[in-house]
């Protein structure tokens, strides 16, 4: 089984430039989660997506963040434009569907190591 | 609210020692735990979960955790750490029945192996 694919593994911008990362995930898991990593620290969630609902976006810097699931698969999330404190790892990870009251094992991308200079 | 405390930043030991890993825990529900492993450069793992059943847990890799409700922790353990394990270990808690079973991380533990 293939597992949760991101793209591209690595990016170098300059501030100011916008970027946009992808993730593809696990065949049939129709909830899919995007987290923040910063250097020595656990992941943030940024925003959670139920098919192609964003559930969860309480945590997503709109001003500048913005994130697209539209046939409810794969997603994209962008940022324009990149300061040099977004410089960090972005997770991608899939989870099968919610129920209530279960939790299912959310499964990682190897995220994107975003550079911003 | 919930949160994940992981009391040591890095840990390291001699290959074939054991291993133990601590975090502490705060939940206002009934929470789900976990412990996740990251590899350089490689996506975070899931090694072991507890959701309300057996206190103690088995994972893979021959690590196991025990959910302690009056000492809120999760303690990680390993009888025998190989040079493989060295990774960033990561305690997480999630509410079951609430926020959509949002992933809360701990700030990660570094383990070292030493030869």
């Amino acid at each position: 089984e293939a597992g949760v694919v991101q793209s591209p593994r690595y990016k170098i911008i300059e501030k100011k430039q916008p970027v946009a990362f992808w993730c593809n995930p696990i065949s049939g898991h129709n909830t899919l989660y995007w987290y923040l990593q910063n250097l020595g620290q656990g992941p943030e969630l940024l925003i959670r997506y139920e098919n192609e609902e964003a559930v969860d976006d309480s945590q997503l810097p709109k001003d500048r963040f913005s994130a697209e699931r539209l046939k409810g698969v794969d997603s994209t999330l962008k940022i324009q434009p990149a300061e040099l404190g977004d410089s960090a790892v972005y997770l991608c990870a899939s989870s099968p569907n919610m129920t209530s009251g279960g939790v299912y094992e959310q499964f990682f991308g190897p995220g994107t190591r975003l550079t911003v200079l | 609210a919930q949160s994940v405390t992981q009391l040591d930043s890095h840990v390291s030991v001699s290959e074939g020692t054991p291993v133990l890993l601590r975090c502490n825990y705060s939940s206002s529900y009934s929470p789900s735990l976990f412990w996740y492993v990251q590899h350089p450069n490689k996506g975070l793992q899931l090694l072991l979960k507890y959701t309300s059943a057996a206190t103690l847990v088995k994972g893979i890799n021959g690590f196991e955790a025990e959910f302690k409700k009056s000492e809120t922790s999760f303690h990680l353990t390993k009888p025998s750490a190989h040079m493989s394990d060295a990774a960033e270990y990561f305690c997480v808690v999630s509410d079951r029945y609430n926020q959509g079973g949002k992933l809360i991380f701990g700030q990660g533990t570094e383990l070292s192996v030493k030869p």
